[in-house]
């Protein structure tokens, strides 16, 4: 079955403390990106990856980091966190330019 | 600055009332606008993308139009499963996604 698979689903975790997202599809798609969801702003781009080794800022890149080292995966960290990163986070990938994204199932993160 | 508008925010329709969503944009070198469906605690399940001024798709009880300013989301005889939020996004420049906030719709049995 095509799909972003994203774990895990629920995190709960302290100020400061490195967690890392993990992101991985099975559908040999070129670029991959990341949101987060806040009720009221909707979708925001986090980073985003045209492929291996090329990522690139979206709208709210601060307190992130990704790596693309392999095709299939994106894993999204936040070397210390803050509960201002308390969200909604999704994974997405698709074929590139002017093609819809298939998502994750999202990963609810806490930041107390 | 590139930018997308939905409304309503929420609308509530009775089964088989048909209605239409609005997204309004603002891009510069449009590459696709793109329609999802988002269930409760789901991610965004894709349905749609239109390219130029004029293109139309369907599925189903679901139509999008396209015109230069706006897109619109044409549900025709609506069932309480069509329940859920409809996110609207466009694609400027390279790679670059904007989401707007979305509609929430509730159909009622």
């Amino acid at each position: 079955e095509a799909q972003v698979t994203q774990n895990p689903r629920y995190l709960i975790t302290v100020t400061g403390k490195k967690l890392t997202v993990t992101c991985s599809q099975n559908m040999n798609h070129e670029y991959m990106s990341w949101y987060r969801q806040d009720p009221g702003l909707g979708l925001r781009q986090i980073y985003y990856s045209m492929n291996v080794e090329v990522t690139d800022k979206g709208d709210v890149p601060e307190g992130y980091k990704v790596s693309r080292k392999e095709k299939r995966n994106f894993p999204l960290i936040l070397e210390s966190p803050s509960p201002n990163q308390t969200s909604l986070y999704f994974c997405a990938s698709s074929w590139g330019s002017g093609y819809g994204y298939t998502f994750g199932s999202g990963t609810r993160l806490t930041v107390v | 600055e590139d930018q997308v508008t939905q409304s309503p925010e929420a609308l509530r329709l009775q089964e088989g009332e048909s209605s239409s969503l609005n997204c309004s944009y603002t891009v510069s070198g449009l590459r696709g606008l793109f329609w999802y469906r988002q269930d409760p605690g789901k991610g965004p399940e894709f349905l749609f993308t239109l390219y130029s001024a004029g293109e139309e798709k369907e599925k189903e009880r679901l139509k999008a139009t396209l015109t230069k300013k706006e897109s619109f989301l044409h549900i025709t005889a609506p069932k309480p499963e069509d329940s859920a939020t409809y996110l609207c996004a466009v694609q400027g420049g390279a790679y670059k996604y904007i989401f707007g906030t979305g509609t929430r719709l509730k159909v009622l049995a």
